[in-house]
């Protein structure tokens, strides 16, 4: 297994349009978070899940913002009519019990 | 409202030298503290864990403390090398969130050969 994967790497699209990310986490992981990060900035928690269970969603979260994971394992991420400010690093990450998250690369958007 | 800081936002120093990080933050009840390393663009890797009933850990030159009660983790590097260049953060996990962490801004940490 090579990690925690996100597709695409980088999105740019046009104001109002709705975009979807998708992360596949590390296997033996039945833990996944989203984070939004932007330039200089600490990552900002955005929901998790267990298994298929949506346990926590943050209340910064608009309704804009919508996340599965279907089968428990892989995830995505819904934007719908983007906003300018939506424009961050959009970062999963994936854990066991213990805790140690690890990390995918991240999705880049750009919202024109 | 837990609330993580990490001063200076940005450190140069020349290589071979140690040097230490620091990260505070404002409520002891936490579970646990992260220590992570960021390259620009890219995401994050966890490079310490410490748990709330732990000192500190250690990982090659890499060694962190947890001082709950004075609310302040370091993160000590040894030896430095240009390699280490990157932005260092740390994030807690309170005992009022269900897996959420709180994060620092992160030290921007640039080693000169």
């Amino acid at each position: 297994d090579t990690g925690v994967s996100q597709d695409p790497r980088h999105k740019i699209t046009k104001r109002g349009q709705n975009v979807t990310f998708r992360c596949d986490p590390i296997s033996e992981h039945n833990r996944l978070y989203w984070y939004r990060q932007t330039l200089g900035q600490g990552p900002e928690f955005l929901t998790y899940f267990q298994n298929e269970a949506q346990l926590e969603k943050s209340r910064l979260l608009s309704d804009r913002f919508s996340a599965e994971r279907p089968k428990g394992s892989f995830s995505t991420l819904e934007i719908q009519r983007t906003e300018q400010g939506d424009s961050a690093m959009y970062l999963c990450a994936s854990s066991s019990v213990n805790e140690k998250l690890f990390f995918g690369s991240g999705t880049q958007l750009s919202v024109l | 409202k837990q609330e993580v800081t990490q001063i200076p936002a940005a450190l140069s120093v020349p290589e071979g030298e140690n040097l230490v990080l620091n990260c505070s933050f404002t409520d002891s009840a936490i579970y646990n503290l992260q220590w992570f390393r960021q390259d620009p663009g890219k995401g994050l890797t966890s490079l310490l864990l410490i748990q709330s009933s732990q000192r500190e850990q250690t990982s090659g030159r890499l060694n962190a403390s947890l001082d709950k009660s004075s609310g302040r983790s370091t993160l000590y590097i040894a030896a430095s090398q240009p390699g280490d260049s990157a932005t260092y953060l740390c994030a807690v996990r309170p005992f009022n969130s269900n897996y959420q962490l709180i994060w620092g801004a992160g030290t921007k940490l640039i080693i000169k050969p």
